[in-house]
Formats: structure tokens, C-alpha cells, sequence
């Protein structure tokens, strides 16, 4: 399986600022995609990363809160701006398994996000 | 409208004994059914995972039933351990095309020694 990291593990911020969370893979992966855990609650599609082109957003989710950048195969950032502390929540990435199944989906460690 | 609805929402079952935890989808489209392990701090871990073209996949303790038409899928753990205390999540992807998992609600496992 792919190996997954993201920095930073975990932030505490102060209402209104941004914070970007960078997700790194050791191989190259066509699909990525960032998920939203609230805490104590499931996961939640946030966008569809996919190099080259425009990320996908989910309903509820806009750009302009959460702008992706997915500048090749083994790297993507997500940002988390303007922030509130409804933001606070684990910030995960996933990809496709480069081999084999298309449709699993390994993830990362998870961005623990505290906003103050 | 949640897709996945899983049950229960928590489970307390002692060592050696089995634990079942159950979902139910609405989207026929839906091709892949995949279980995620979490614990507290880490990111999701695949478990198992099943495609509708069969009705059971087991392996080691962990087994998936699967039941097309009544559009359900459950996970078994046999021999429940301690170390198997953790979160448990249900998902599905294939709906339209989409690769995207949607989650069900988690169910919070903990087995007694």
C-alpha cells in the first residue's frame, strides 16, 4: 500500500488565519482526495484532487474556504482559511492504491486542527 | 441525506466473543463496500473489503456478509480481542462513476478482558 504523510500532524490557530496541510505519497497516485472529521463524528468528503485539472468540491465545501493545490502525482496541499473554530476538526488526505484496486483508498495520519 | 447508515453506534462485547456491526446502503449504484479501522489519533485503516458480486469475504477473524438485495453489508470480528477496541467505519464508492468513499456514522467497539 501507499505511504501517506501529512504535515503538520496537528495545529492550534487563532481565529482568522489560514493554515495549509501539505500530503505527501511515496508513489504516484492518479486520484487524491481531502476529507473533514468533525470530532467524535465521521468522514466527510471535502474535494477530489486530481493533477492537472481543478479539484472537485463537494456540496458545502467552496474554494474560496478551502483552495487545493495539486501541483503533481505524489504531492497535494489543502488550506483551510479565514478560519473559525467550527474548523477544528482532523484533516485527512486519501489516495487510490496505485496498484491493483482502483477503488481503495489508503489515508493519511490526519491534521488534528484547533481553532482558538 | 446520509447514504450509508451504520449500526450499532456502540458496542461493548467481551474477549472471545464476536462483534457485528451492520450497514445499510440506499444507492443501488454503489460497487464497492470497504470497513475502516481507526484509533484514537490515527488516520483510517483498511480492514476489508468487499464488491457485490460475492456474498461473503473472510479474512483472518474479519468477515463481511453481504446482502444485495436487501442492499446490507455486516462485519464480523471473530475471537474479539482488546486490541480490536477501536472506531469502526463502514463505506461505499462506485456510485456514479464517483471514487469517493461515503462514510457511515462509526461505530465505537470496545471489547472487555
Amino acid at each position: 500500500s501507499a505511504v501517506i504523510s501529512q504535515k503538520p500532524s496537528r495545529d492550534i490557530c487563532q481565529r482568522g488565519t489560514s493554515l495549509t496541510i501539505q500530503c505527501q505519497v511515496d508513489s504516484q497516485v492518479t486520484m487524491m482526495f481531502w476529507y473533514r472529521q468533525q470530532p467524535g463524528q465521521s468522514l466527510t468528503l471535502i474535494a477530489t484532487a486530481n493533477q492537472g485539472s481543478e479539484a472537485t468540491y463537494e456540496s458545502g465545501f467552496v474554494i474560496d474556504k478551502f483552495p487545493i493545490s495539486r501541483p503533481n502525482l505524489t504531492f497535494s496541499t489543502l488550506t483551510v482559511s479565514n478560519m473559525s473554530p467550527e474548523d477544528s476538526s482532523i484533516y485527512l488526505c486519501s489516495v487510490d492504491q496505485p496498484s491493483g484496486s482502483p477503488d481503495t483508498q489508503y489515508f493519511g495520519p490526519g491534521t488534528r486542527l484547533t481553532v482558538l | 441525506q446520509q447514504q450509508v447508515k451504520q449500526s450499532p453506534q456502540s458496542l461493548i462485547v467481551q474477549k472471545g466473543g464476536i462483534s457485528i456491526i451492520n450497514c445499510a446502503y440506499e444507492n443501488t449504484a454503489f460497487d464497492y463496500f470497504p470497513w475502516y479501522q481507526q484509533f484514537p489519533g490515527k488516520g483510517p485503516a483498511l480492514l476489508i473489503a468487499i464488491r457485490p458480486d460475492v456474498s461473503e469475504k473472510k479474512e483472518g477473524r474479519f468477515t463481511i456478509s453481504f446482502n444485495k438485495s436487501a442492499k446490507q453489508f455486516s462485519l464480523h470480528i471473530m475471537d474479539s480481542q482488546p486490541g480490536d477496541s477501536a472506531t469502526y467505519f463502514c463505506a461505499a464508492s462506485g456510485a456514479t462513476g464517483r471514487r469517493a468513499l461515503t462514510f457511515g456514522s462509526g461505530t465505537r467497539l470496545q471489547v472487555q478482558p
